[in-house]
């Protein structure tokens, strides 16, 4: 079945350093979405991509979406101590049902 | 906030029992999809309902079972709990794409 996974599994930078996480499906995507999650919290939905090569941004969070549609990073720069927590990507399931998560990134940021 | 309620927040069963979860989806909402997020792993998908109807199940056995009623507010049912199923179980009202997840129940089975 498709697979989502995430790289790396944890990070760990001072305040101001940027941060990237790496996504890869074992399928081609229709779109894959990016969630937040805080300590103790729940997943927060980010952003959706569609298109093949899709660049977006949100403020220091930049999000891209591969050419063949099978990968996805997620960019901050100048990391904050707000930006602590768990980073998901996800992808459709080949039902249409379902959302597959990856394990998710943890970011650590200290001051 | 999303809109999305779920109770209780946290619950402790022992094993063989059963538990019931609740969630109320955001307004507007028809479909409600059901995850189980074990620690330090990504949501994975139990099942998901439309119109009061299961539109898709993931890779759980029947013990996982659910309703959705007709004003779309919804219920996990787990019966002969298993200490593997202690995990944060999130519902997610869905509009197009989006998922709004609720704040979900930690359920601790001893």
């Amino acid at each position: 079945g498709q697979q989502v996974m995430q790289i790396p599994q944890y990070q760990h930078v001072q305040e101001g350093e940027d941060f990237t996480t790496y996504c890869n499906s074992s399928t081609t995507l229709s779109n894959i979405q990016w969630y937040k999650q805080r300590p103790g919290g729940h997943p927060v939905f980010l952003i959706q991509l569609v298109k093949s090569g899709e660049v977006k941004k949100q403020k220091r969070l930049t999000f891209q979406f591969g050419e063949a549609k099978k990968n996805s990073s997620l960019h901050i720069t100048a990391t904050q101590t707000t930006d602590v927590g768990t980073y998901f990507c996800a992808g459709p399931s080949n039902s249409g049902y379902a959302l597959n998560f990856g394990k998710g990134t943890s970011l650590l940021v200290t001051p | 906030e999303t809109g999305v309620t779920q109770s209780p927040t946290h619950l402790i069963k022992t094993r063989g029992q059963q538990v019931t979860l609740r969630c109320s989806s955001q307004s507007g909402h028809n479909t409600v999809s059901w995850y189980q997020q074990a620690l330090g792993q990504g949501p994975q998908f139990i099942f998901q309902y439309y119109r009061e109807e299961e539109n898709g199940r993931g890779n759980f056995p029947p013990r996982f079972s659910g309703l959705q009623f007709p004003n779309y507010s919804s219920e996990l049912n787990v019966n002969a709990l298993e200490l593997d199923d202690s995990a944060l179980y999130l519902c997610a009202s869905s509009w197009r794409n989006e998922q709004f997840f609720g704040p979900g129940t930690r359920l601790t089975v001893l």
